[in-house]
């Protein structure tokens, strides 16, 4: 069953922690993204990274860490510097530049 | 001004009706287009790519007015399950740009 995973679907940080979402793709795409989302709003870009070992800043990438270590893999760390990260997580893969954009279903980060 | 604009609605309609939203984009040098439908608190779902020539995929049209600079989205004969947000989304260079998204509502 090809697509994308992000888990936890659910994650719970505590004030000062940092801690890592994660996203695993097998449809063999070489691009894949982290977007955040709040209530009611649009999608803003976090990290992409549209090769291994290689990852560009997006609109929003102050207070998040990304690697790129192997094809399928692309975690996202929500680090203590990042004040207000309750949002909804989504992790997107696509052949390239232009292409469609597919989905994993999200990981909703709240700060207890 | 944003790079990808659309009316966040809601769009209230009752079932059977047609229903358009328009969505326009600030980069003249954008190349790709797509209409994405999110359902609530569920990830974003590829709707349809739009062409240049526009395209039609069942009670979907999407349309493409480059001079202008929007896109549109038409559903004809809406259904309750097309209650959802639909997003506009714009390739330009290397970044994918998404609109807030428009909130449809399908009442019987």
């Amino acid at each position: 069953d090809g697509g994308i995973t992000q888990s936890p679907k659910y994650l719970f940080r505590k004030e000062g922690q940092n801690v890592t979402l994660s996203c695993e793709q097998n449809l063999n795409h070489d691009a894949m993204y982290w977007y955040r989302q709040d209530p009611g709003q649009g999608l803003r870009l976090i990290y992409y990274s549209q090769i291994v070992n290689d990852f560009q800043k997006g609109d929003i990438a102050e207070g998040y860490s990304v690697s790129r270590e192997k094809k399928e893999s692309f975690p996202l760390t929500v680090t203590s510097a990042q004040k207000n990260p309750t949002a909804f997580y989504l992790c997107a893969a696509s052949g390239g530049p232009g292409e469609t954009q597919y989905f994993g279903p999200g990981t909703r980060l709240l700060v207890l | 001004r944003k790079e990808v604009e659309q009316d966040p609605g809601p769009f209230n309609v009752p079932e059977g009706a047609t229903v358009a939203f328009n969505c326009t984009y600030s980069n003249s040098a954008s190349q790709s287009f797509f209409w994405y439908r999110q359902d609530c608190r569920k990830e974003p779902k590829l709707l349809m790519s739009v062409y240049s020539s526009g395209n039609e995929d069942g009670r979907f049209t999407a349309q493409l007015n480059r001079a202008s600079q929007y896109i549109s989205l038409l559903i004809r004969d809406s259904k309750l399950s097309d209650s959802a947000t639909y997003l506009c989304v714009v390739w330009a260079g290397n970044m994918l740009t998404f609109g807030g998204g428009t909130r449809l509502m399908v009442k019987p």
